[in-house]
């Protein structure tokens, strides 16, 4: 089956910093890629939608200024946390869907991030 | 919003018993999908039901599809220790677009 990797795993970090998440297609090209949160014994809630070459497409109460993403490439969309603060502290779960070959009904997902701010 | 909402919200049995997990939804769907997340880890896609099938198997598993109740279920059979995570049911409902919404999942032990 597809391959989403995530990079890094887990990540600790001091308030105010900012972090850089990488979610990969492995082996097919994702035309849209997604970011979900998930906070613990919590669901997985929607964040952001990326389709390659265009802006990313974010929920309602999501700060597209505080989460950046890039989706430069596509096998390749970024997820930044700028001015991180402990409330950010979530697992980071991306996706990746294409076309084709594979199908369009089923997502991938990657192995999740998690992310722990001092 | 929450599309789909999954109960029980946790569910303790033995192993070799058999678990049942239900979701319910509120609009028309594509398809239906169940995944697992162990502690910590990420989502395994485990089946896919469209809106146009009732009954799916795969392994022990067995899922349902109750369009006009807009409810589906999820059966394990001779369920295992290693079967011990949180089970969600995602909807790629008509009107969302492309992306799925998840429920609040079902925290399932099984102990050995």
């Amino acid at each position: 089956g597809a391959v989403v990797s995530q990079h890094p795993s887990w990540v600790i970090c001091k308030s105010g910093t900012s972090v850089k998440i990488e979610c990969r297609s492995l082996d097919f090209q994702a035309t849209t890629m997604f970011w979900y949160r998930q906070f613990p014994k919590q669901s997985l809630m929607l964040m952001a939608t990326s389709n390659e070459g265009s802006k990313a497409t974010y929920e309602q109460g999501v700060e597209k200024d505080k989460f950046l993403i890039n989706h430069a490439s596509l096998t390749l969309s970024t997820l930044t946390v700028t001015s991180a603060h402990p409330e950010d502290s979530s697992f980071y779960i991306c996706s990746a869907r294409t076309s084709g070959r594979l199908g369009t009904d089923t997502q991938y997902f990657g192995p999740g991030t998690r992310l722990t701010v001092l | 919003s929450q599309q789909g909402e999954e109960d029980p919200q946790a569910l303790s049995i033995q192993e070799g018993e058999n678990a049942t997990m239900n979701c319910s939804y509120k609009t028309s769907i594509n398809n239906l999908q169940w995944y697992r997340q162990n502690s910590g880890r990420g989502l395994v896609h485990l089946i896919l039901i469209r809106s146009n099938e009732r009954e799916k198997h795969s392994g022990r598993l067995r899922v349902t599809l109750d369009t006009s109740k807009k409810s589906s279920s999820l059966l394990i059979t001779a369920s295992r220790a290693a079967d011990t995570a949180s089970y969600f049911c995602a909807t790629d409902a008509v009107n969302y677009g492309q992306n799925f919404v998840f429920g609040p999942g079902t925290r399932l032990s099984v102990l050995p």
